[in-house]
C-alpha cells in the first residue's frame, strides 16, 4: 500500500517568513495530491491540492509543488501569518480514492 | 460548497458498550464514504472504505467486527465500535467522495471517550 512521508514534523518561522514542508510517496500510481490544514479538534480544511497532470499550482500565498520522477511533493507558504499557525497535513490518493496522510507539520508563525 | 454532518459530536461511554456514529453528506450523493481515526497529536489513519449498498473495504489491521460500518443509502454512513474499550478512545472523522471529482469533504469528527 501506499505510504506517505512528511517532513518537517515542528517547524517555526518568523511571521513574514516563508514555510516549506514536504512530502515523499511510494505509490506511482498515486494521482492526486492533496494538501490539508487542520486546527485543533476541527476537520482538516483542503488549503490546496495538485494533480498528477501538473507540476505545480499556486494559489495566492500558497504553492504546490509535484515531482513525480522522485516521487514528492512540497507545500510553500509565502509571506507567513499568525493565523497559518496549524497543523498541516500531505496526503496521496490514485484518483480520490483513499487518502494516505502524511505524519504532519506543526507550523507556529512567531509574531 | 458539500456539507458533511457527524453526529455525534462527542460522546463518553462505559467499557463493554457500542457506539454508533452517523455520517451523512446533506447536499450531494455519496457513493463512497471513508473513515478515520485520529489519535492525539497524531494523523488521520484510513480504517475503512464504506461503498453505497456492498460491504466496507478495511484497512489491514482494522478488525471488521470491531468496527462495523453500514453505508445504507447514498447520503449516509455509520460506524459502529461494539464492545468499545478505553484504547478505542480517539477522534473519528468521515469523509464523502466528490461524485464529481477527486476531492474528499471531510465531517467535523467524533470524539469518543471510554470511560
Amino acid at each position: 500500500g501506499e505510504n506517505v512521508e512528511q517532513h518537517p514534523s515542528t517547524l517555526s518561522v518568523q511571521e513574514g517568513d516563508s514555510a516549506v514542508i514536504k512530502c515523499t510517496y511510494s505509490d506511482s500510481a498515486s494521482n492526486y495530491f492533496p494538501w490539508y490544514k487542520q486546527e485543533l479538534g476541527k476537520r482538516p480544511q483542503l488549503i490546496i491540492d495538485i494533480r498528477s497532470n501538473v507540476g505545480e499550482k499556486k494559489d495566492q500565498r500558497i504553492a504546490v509543488t509535484l515531482n513525480k520522477t522522485a516521487k514528492h511533493f512540497s507545500l510553500h507558504i509565502t509571506e507567513t501569518q499568525p493565523e497559518d499557525s496549524a497543523v498541516y497535513f500531505c496526503a496521496a490518493s490514485i484518483a480520490g480514492n483513499q487518502f494516505y496522510f502524511g505524519t504532519g507539520t506543526s507550523l507556529t508563525v512567531i509574531p | 460548497g458539500a456539507v458533511v454532518s457527524q453526529h455525534p459530536s462527542r460522546v463518553i461511554c462505559k467499557s463493554g458498550t457500542s457506539v454508533k456514529i452517523e455520517c451523512r453528506s446533506l447536499d450531494f450523493q455519496a457513493t463512497t464514504m471513508f473513515w478515520y481515526r485520529q489519535f492525539p497529536k497524531k494523523s488521520l489513519m484510513l480504517m475503512a472504505t464504506s461503498n453505497e449498498g456492498s460491504k466496507a473495504t478495511y484497512e489491514q489491521g482494522v478488525e471488521k467486527d470491531k468496527f462495523l460500518i453500514n453505508h445504507a443509502s447514498l447520503t449516509l454512513s455509520t460506524l459502529t465500535v461494539t464492545s468499545a474499550h478505553p484504547e478505542d478512545s480517539s477522534f473519528y472523522i468521515c469523509s464523502a467522495r466528490d461524485p464529481l471529482g477527486f476531492e474528499q469533504f471531510f465531517g467535523p469528527g467524533t470524539r469518543l471517550t471510554v470511560l
